[in-house]
């Protein structure tokens, strides 16, 4: 049994540019989340992707994007950049019952 | 590997002695609570769980204390040992939706 995979692990983007992350969740499991993690916070929620449809959204502008695919693996999108970006991103899988498992996450600078 | 948690209230133990760890939740509606253990660079790892029918529950060393009344979660590890030293959050969920999660405590093991 695979864990959550996440790529890259590392990425650096200037101010204004676009970036997809992407996130393969666990075998079996439907639901795939995405999380924000500031340096010194714990991670904030920012959308939940249900049999490839959203199916939640924290408090993230329209910039922040994302899709799942029919093997329920999952990419976050990113519009226009900012500064305040600079952060792990974390991709969460679950059965939709508890229990969920994350990924290691990918460094993400804007610089 | 990056630092989880520069600013975190930290818990110093001495190796082998137990560890209480802390976490006021916000949502007295919240019906499944998570432990969830950071080290540098690496995603959340899952460590225990518990649904709001229940006050306590106890796995491999660590027992996980639920008192809705004041809305307060406890995690406690027997025996810690270096292993442990590690950023841990507290995470609430409402009926399998979003996590919320705690700001953390650092917990370093001494010698």
């Amino acid at each position: 049994e695979t864990g959550v995979t996440q790529s890259p692990t590392h990425l650096i983007k200037t101010r204004g540019q676009q970036v997809t992350l992407r996130c393969s969740s666990q075998s079996g499991h439907n639901t795939v989340s995405w999380y924000q993690q500031a340096l010194g916070q714990g991670p904030q929620f920012i959308f939940q992707y249900y049999r490839e449809e959203e199916n939640g959204r924290g408090n993230f502008p329209p910039r922040f994007s994302g899709l799942q695919f029919p093997n329920y693996s999952s990419e976050l999108n990113v519009n226009a950049l900012e500064l305040d970006d600079s952060a792990l991103y974390l991709c969460a899988s679950s059965l939709g019952t508890g229990g969920y498992t994350f990924g290691s996450g990918t460094r993400l600078t804007v610089v | 590997g990056e630092s989880v948690g520069l600013h975190l209230p930290t818990l110093s133990v001495q190796e082998g002695d137990n560890s209480i760890i802390n976490c006021a939740y916000s949502n007295s509606a919240s019906d499944y609570f998570i432990w969830y253990k950071q080290e540098s660079g690496k995603g959340p790892q899952f460590i225990i769980d518990i649904r709001s029918n229940m006050d306590k529950r106890q796995g491999q060393r660590v027992t996980v204390l639920l008192n809705k009344t004041v809305k307060h979660l406890s995690l406690q590890i027997a025996a810690t040992q270096p292993g442990d030293s590690a950023v841990y959050f507290c995470a609430e969920s409402y009926n399998t939706d979003k996590l919320i999660f705690g700001t953390g405590t650092r917990l370093q093991v001494f010698p």
